[in-house]
């Protein structure tokens, strides 16, 4: 079986440009999150969708944005890049909402903003 | 709010030896707790997780952690160092919610021959 797939794998843009980077989650997965992990540190984390409703938001301004559709995979779209937002952005699906499902990460997509 | 802390961002063993690997979490509510594990240029892969069950929980590869609320700590250990256990290794919180997860800094575990 297929696991989370993230696409591209790496991207490398320029500050101001716009981006979007998609994940398929596990088959039967309804629930998909989405990461940040700037070198030297911990994921962070950034939205949540479960049946294609935001059902969490962390501490990201409002250039990044996502949505999920009816298949259950998900966009992060990512606004007037910055330098900062070079990171290595990870995508997890689970069964449903809820930690106890269990959450499985994707490879996730390496971004670089020069 | 909900908040983890790694102690030691750089763990050299020997192969053979005991690993111990330190986190504390901080949480307002009965806590759920996480050990992942993360190679070279891929995602994060689950070891273990504590869910208010034992507090002994058992994972993949031979690595376990006890949850112990009188000290906060949700310690990763493994009695013996394989090389292919060398990796970045994160501990993480999550509220009741299950929203999010909140991820400690991460500790690099080398192992030595």
């Amino acid at each position: 079986d297929a696991g989370v797939t993230q696409s591209p794998t790496h991207l490398i843009k320029t500050r101001g440009q716009h981006v979007t980077l998609r994940c398929s989650p596990i088959s039967g997965h309804k629930s998909v999150s989405w990461y940040q992990q700037v070198l030297g540190q911990g994921p962070q984390f950034i939205f949540q969708y479960y049946e294609k409703e935001e059902r969490g938001r962390g501490n990201f301004p409002d250039r990044f944005s996502a949505r999920q559709f009816p298949n259950y995979s998900s966009e992060l779209n990512v606004n007037a890049l910055l330098l900062g937002d070079s990171a290595l952005y990870l995508c997890a699906s689970s069964l449903r909402q809820g930690e106890n499902y269990g959450y499985t990460f994707g490879s996730g997509t390496r971004l670089t903003v020069v | 709010a909900q908040s983890v802390t790694q102690l030691g961002s750089h763990v050299s063993v020997s192969e053979g030896a005991l690993v111990l690997l330190r986190c504390n979490y901080s949480s307002s509510v009965p806590p759920y707790l996480f050990w992942y594990v993360q190679y070279p240029n891929q995602g994060l892969q689950l070891l273990l997780k504590y869910t208010s069950a034992a507090t002994l929980v058992k994972g993949i590869n031979g690595f376990e952690a006890e949850f112990k609320k009188s000290e906060t700590s949700f310690h990763l250990t493994k009695p013996s160092a394989h090389m292919s256990d060398a990796a970045e290794y994160f501990c993480a919180v999550s509220e009741g919610t299950g929203n999010q997860f909140y991820f400690g800094t991460g500790t690099s575990l080398t192992v030595i021959p």
